[in-house]
């Protein structure tokens, strides 16, 4: 158990719906992260927040949008879904300092994933 | 922007011997990660080892180890006595240390590996 929690385990939705992803990061992470993994594109960065602010921006798709709140939890939205949405949702969640120095590691921590079928 | 490759979609290996797995990458840095990570049929997404850009000497953990290769931009994985336990997709990442990239993974495609009794 890698600390991380994510909800749901599975999504079935049909094609043109709205989703929430909920992660919870480990306690005192102050980064998540949420990764694609899907057939086409296989494991993909889709952005990162730093104690609640974007800090990084991979390919995420414009109908796709993400948030991290005061108490550190992240939702990633997904919206007007494609059968090519279906996928393998991770978060993952690191102490992660602003700053880097040689000797410096954060360990990203995985939760286990949303499974999401868009039908 | 940096890419990761890995050549060899799947790979078989018999329980107890050795098997390599290779993975290439591309990057201006010269400060990052590398990781090699292990994906289970339960697909989640386990670190197996992690080699820093700075240092020479190749990372080991248990029975893997990696030959990293700066100058050559190859990282690959050592799998001894191999294990049922081992089989697995497994995904070479690369992380940049430092700069407003730092933090994100960037995975190569996988490798499938299994391990036949």
């Amino acid at each position: 158990d890698s600390g991380v929690t994510q909800t749901p385990k599975h999504l079935i939705t049909a094609t043109g719906q709205r989703v929430t992803l909920r992660c919870s990061p480990r306690s005192g992470d102050l980064s998540v992260y949420w990764y694609q993994q899907s057939l086409d594109q296989g494991l993909q960065f889709l952005i990162q927040y730093y104690n609640g602010e974007e800090r990084a921006k991979g390919n995420i798709l414009e109908r796709f949008s993400a948030q991290q709140f005061p108490d550190l939890h992240s939702e990633l939205n997904l919206s007007s879904l494609e059968l090519g949405d279906s996928a393998l949702y991770f978060c993952a969640s690191s102490a992660n300092e602003l700053f880097w120095d040689r000797g410096d590691y954060n360990e990203q921590f995985f939760g286990p994933g949303t499974r999401l079928t868009v039908l | 922007a940096q890419t990761v490759t890995q050549s060899q979609p799947e790979m078989s290996v018999q329980e107890a011997e050795t098997v390599t797995l290779s993975c290439t990458y591309d990057t201006s840095e010269s400060d990052y990660y590398l990781f090699w990570y292990k994906q289970p049929p339960s697909r989640q997404m386990i670190l197996v080892i992690r080699q820093e850009a700075y240092k020479q000497q190749n990372a080991t953990e248990n029975r893997f180890s990696v030959n990293f290769q700066k100058a050559a931009k190859s990282f690959s994985l050592k799998i001894s006595d191999s294990q049922l336990g081992d089989a697995a997709m497994y995904f070479c990442a690369y992380q940049e240390a430092g700069g407003t990239s730092y933090g994100k993974l960037t995975f190569g495609q996988g490798t499938i590996l299994t391990v036949h009794p």
